[in-house]
């Protein structure tokens, strides 16, 4: 299975300043996905990051506030956007293949 | 909508001690299941997949079951040790190509 690299493992962030989350695959992906878990919560999928084109946001999440990045594809970049502390979240990346989802080891985001 | 429910949300039990933890489903037509662990504020690690054409799969002491029919998938852990304490998630996978549904998890404590 793919190995993910994302950093950085955790941060704080003062209220109204963007963090960008950056994720690197050893392997070519076609989607990876971005996705966020807040405190005592299951995870929520932000969006799916394709190489080539614009990323696809599930509802009540849009670009503005989470700009996506997907130059190739081995890589990825999830930007929080004028941060509150309602943004403070675990942040994850993935992919998906043969052997199921593969996961990054997560960002752990507090805002202040 | 597919939905994914875990039950109990928490389960603390004796190191040596064998448990079942239970994944439901709402809509059968599933691709497949994952069963993850995650440990405080990481990322998620996977555990075991299985596809739906599977009616189990085993890894060491770890041993998960899906009936498809009944919409449900359980994780039995054998022996329990301390170092399983974390929080397990189960994953249903729609079709090939991501956006599975994760439940909530179960959180458990092995105590020594």
């Amino acid at each position: 299975s793919a190995v993910i690299s994302q950093k950085p493992s955790r941060d704080i962030c003062q209220r109204g300043t963007s963090l960008t989350i950056q994720c690197q695959v050893d392997s070519q992906v076609t989607m990876m996905f971005w996705y966020r878990q807040q405190p005592g919560q299951s995870l929520t999928l932000i969006a799916t990051a394709n190489q080539g084109s614009e990323a696809t946001y599930e509802s009540g999440f849009v670009i503005d506030k989470f700009p996506i990045s997907r130059p190739n594809l081995t890589f990825s970049t999830l930007t929080v956007s004028n941060m509150s502390p309602e943004d403070s979240s675990i942040y994850l990346c993935s992919v998906v293949g043969e052997s199921g989802y593969t996961f990054g080891s997560g960002t752990r985001l507090t805002v202040v | 909508k597919q939905e994914v429910t875990q039950i109990p949300a928490a389960l603390s039990v004796p190191e040596g001690e064998n448990l079942v933890l239970n994944c439901s489903f709402t809509d059968s037509a599933i691709y497949n299941l994952q069963w993850f662990r995650q440990d405080p504020g990481k990322g998620l690690t996977s555990l075991l997949l299985i596809q739906s054409s599977q009616r189990e799969q085993t890894s060491g002491r770890l041993n998960a079951s899906l009936d498809k029919s009944s919409g449900r998938s359980t994780l039995y852990i054998a022996a329990s040790q301390p170092g399983d304490s974390a929080t397990y998630l189960c994953a249903v996978g729609r079709h090939n190509a991501g956006k599975s549904t994760f439940g909530d998890g179960t959180t458990l404590t092995v105590k020594p």
